[in-house]
Order: C-alpha cells, then sequence, then structure tokens
C-alpha cells in the first residue's frame, strides 16, 4: 500500500513564479488536508477537500492560494505569484472517512523555497 | 476545537520508558485524543488515539485519565529514532488542529 505521495520534494521558485504542489491520497481515501509548516513552526491546516469540492478552506491566505481535489488525478496546491514568505514545508494528508475514530496519514511534504 | 497543554521538551533515555502528559481540561465527551509524532524533515506520523479507554498499540500505549481531563502517551522503551516532536490533539471536527506539541530528547 503506498502512502500519501507528495511531488514534488523540493521546489525552487523566483519570487512572482508560480508553484504547484501535488498530493495522490492513499488508495481508497476520498479526504484530503494540507498544512503550512513555516520554519521552526508548527503546522497550520490551510484546506480539507474532498473530490471535487472545498469543504474547509478557513485556513488559506485570502489571496494567491487555492486547492482542488478533480474527481480523477492528485489533489494540487497553488500558489500564485509566490513571496519569500511562503517558504515553508507543504504537507499533505488523507483520511478514509470523515469520522473521528480514523487517523490521518501525512506525505513527506513539498519543501518550497523562494528565492 | 479544545486546546490541549504540554510540555515544550522532554528528555529520556534510550531504552527507558516515557511517559509524554497532555492536559486538556475543556474536553467534551465526544472529543477522540489523537497523537502523532513529527521526525526531524519528516511529516507527522499518526501514534494512537483513543476515546475513554486505555489503548495499546505496536508503537505506544495510551492511558486516559477517569475523567478525560488529561492522558499520557508512553513509549515503553525509547530509542534514539523516538526522538521528534509529539503533538496531543483533541478531534471535534473534521480537521486535526495542532498545538507546539512535546520535543522529546533521547540520550544516548
Amino acid at each position: 500500500n503506498a502512502g500519501v505521495m507528495q511531488n514534488p520534494r523540493h521546489l525552487v521558485r523566483r519570487r512572482g513564479q508560480e508553484a504547484r504542489l501535488r498530493c495522490s491520497p492513499v488508495k481508497g481515501h476520498s479526504h484530503v488536508y494540507w498544512y503550512r509548516q513555516l520554519p521552526e513552526e508548527g503546522l497550520k491546516f490551510m484546506v480539507y477537500l474532498q473530490k471535487e469540492n472545498i469543504i474547509d478552506e478557513s485556513g488559506m491566505p485570502k489571496e494567491r492560494f487555492s486547492a482542488e481535489f478533480p474527481k480523477e488525478g492528485p489533489s494540487i496546491l497553488r500558489i500564485q505569484q509566490v513571496v519569500r514568505g511562503d517558504s515553508a514545508a507543504y504537507f499533505c494528508a488523507s483520511s478514509r472517512d470523515r469520522e473521528r475514530n480514523y487517523g490521518y496519514t501525512f506525505g513527506s511534504g513539498t519543501r518550497l523555497t523562494v528565492v | 476545537d479544545a486546546k490541549t497543554t504540554q510540555p515544550n521538551s522532554m528528555e529520556s533515555n534510550e531504552e527507558e520508558p516515557v511517559h509524554l502528559p497532555c492536559n486538556h481540561s475543556t474536553i467534551s465527551g465526544t472529543d477522540y485524543i489523537h497523537w502523532y509524532r513529527q521526525l526531524p524533515s519528516q511529516g507527522p506520523e499518526y501514534v494512537i488515539h483513543g476515546l475513554t479507554s486505555n489503548v495499546n498499540n505496536r508503537m505506544a500505549s495510551l492511558a486516559i485519565a477517569e475523567d478525560r481531563k488529561s492522558s499520557t502517551l508512553i513509549l515503553h522503551r525509547a530509542t534514539l529514532r523516538d526522538a521528534a516532536v509529539y503533538y496531543c490533539i483533541l478531534r471535534s471536527a473534521q480537521k486535526l488542529v495542532f498545538g507546539q506539541g512535546t520535543r522529546l530528547t533521547i540520550n544516548p
């Protein structure tokens, strides 16, 4: 069983470019969550998606950030016009069900560096 | 989500048991207690969770107080690979809300 696959592992972008981070959940998991971890800080929730739906985007910055989880293919976190402050590790997690009795499986993350 | 309180850091020796405490005095009756850990440069890893009864799995044990206002994660025999930040989380809603966790250092 493959776990949550995130790619790329490392991404370098110049200021003003776009960053696309991909996340393939565990097979059979239909719930995806994105978290951001700034250097030396804790994990902050960004967005929760189910197939084709955004359920909770309360942690997403209002501008430049968007996320999708299409019917087919991986979930994508998109950051437009990146700035230095976007440099962070971005983690994706998936779960089988929305019930609280299930744990999340996290990927290894994408480390974004904006230069 | 209800708040949890954990010590910022703890230290233990290799091959000794480790007890990681977590206070959650505002826990509601339907909150599950989840523990995750994050090793350096890796994503968080699920450790264990429980509701009312103590739980055991291959990684750890979870001891839950009778009033559910606190819990303890027990690593029975720590190894150097257990050095990580351990997060205690109350799961009431769909999303997990991480606090600062406890940074566990294991001495050889």
